[in-house]
């Protein structure tokens, strides 16, 4: 199937700072989604971008969907100990759109 | 009014046991997926169903079987549970091809 590389794997940052993470893909995804996950619950969705170029926000979230439609980035402005989590960066699979394929993830950890 | 919702949270069983998850959403979604979320936090895809109907199936034992009676709940049931399969398992749903929704997640601990 096909594969997400994300990157970083995880950071630690000082709370008011800036934070950018992104997705690679070797293959092209028509749709890029973003999910964070909190200690102990499930995903949840925080962008969906479905247009190549196309940049989005979600409150201080905004991520973009590549032009070769082979990334994506989200990144996270002013962060707030309440942004520690993991996020997934993901998206459906050319041969079985229900499948979402996940990449491994960006724990960050905010330090007050 | 939780959009997706599974139990148990957590399961503690012996090693050969049966068990089974329940999930149930009210989101008027058309298809339901189980993932698998392993010890490094990653997210692999066991089955999806739309309108009741198994769609994908991928590589896992068959002693996990998924039912769904209909298109609101997909239940997983687990045979003969090995260490193995320790893990946290999601229940989500979506519209065919939209961004998924996920349940809290199932914490099962083989011992």
């Amino acid at each position: 199937g096909q594969q997400l590389n994300q990157s970083p794997q995880s950071m630690f940052i000082q709370e008011g700072e800036d934070v950018s993470m992104n997705c690679t893909s070797s293959s092209i995804f028509n749709t890029w989604l973003w999910y964070k996950q909190d200690p102990g619950e499930g995903p949840v969705l925080l962008i969906a971008l479905y247009k190549a170029g196309e940049l989005t926000s979600n409150g201080r979230l905004t991520a973009q969907f590549g032009i070769t439609r082979k990334d994506s980035f989200l990144n996270i402005s002013a962060s707030i100990p309440s942004d520690v989590g993991i996020y997934f960066c993901a998206g459906p699979e050319e041969t079985s759109g229900s499948r979402l394929t996940f990449g491994e993830g960006t724990q960050l950890t905010v330090n007050p | 009014d939780t959009a997706v919702s599974q139990t148990p949270k957590y399961l503690v069983t012996q090693m050969g046991n049966d068990k089974s998850i329940k999930c149930e959403q009210n989101l008027g979604h058309d298809t339901m997926y189980w993932y698998k979320q392993d010890s490094k936090k990653f997210l692999k895809i066991m089955f999806s169903y739309n309108n009741k109907e198994l769609i994908i199936n991928e590589t896992v034992p068959n002693r996990f079987s998924p039912k769904s009676p209909d298109k609101a709940h997909l239940n997983l049931h687990i045979n003969s549970l090995e260490l193995g399969d320790s893990a946290v398992y999601f229940c989500a749903s979506s519209h065919l091809y939209g961004g998924a929704f996920f349940g809290q997640g199932t914490r099962l601990t083989v011992v």
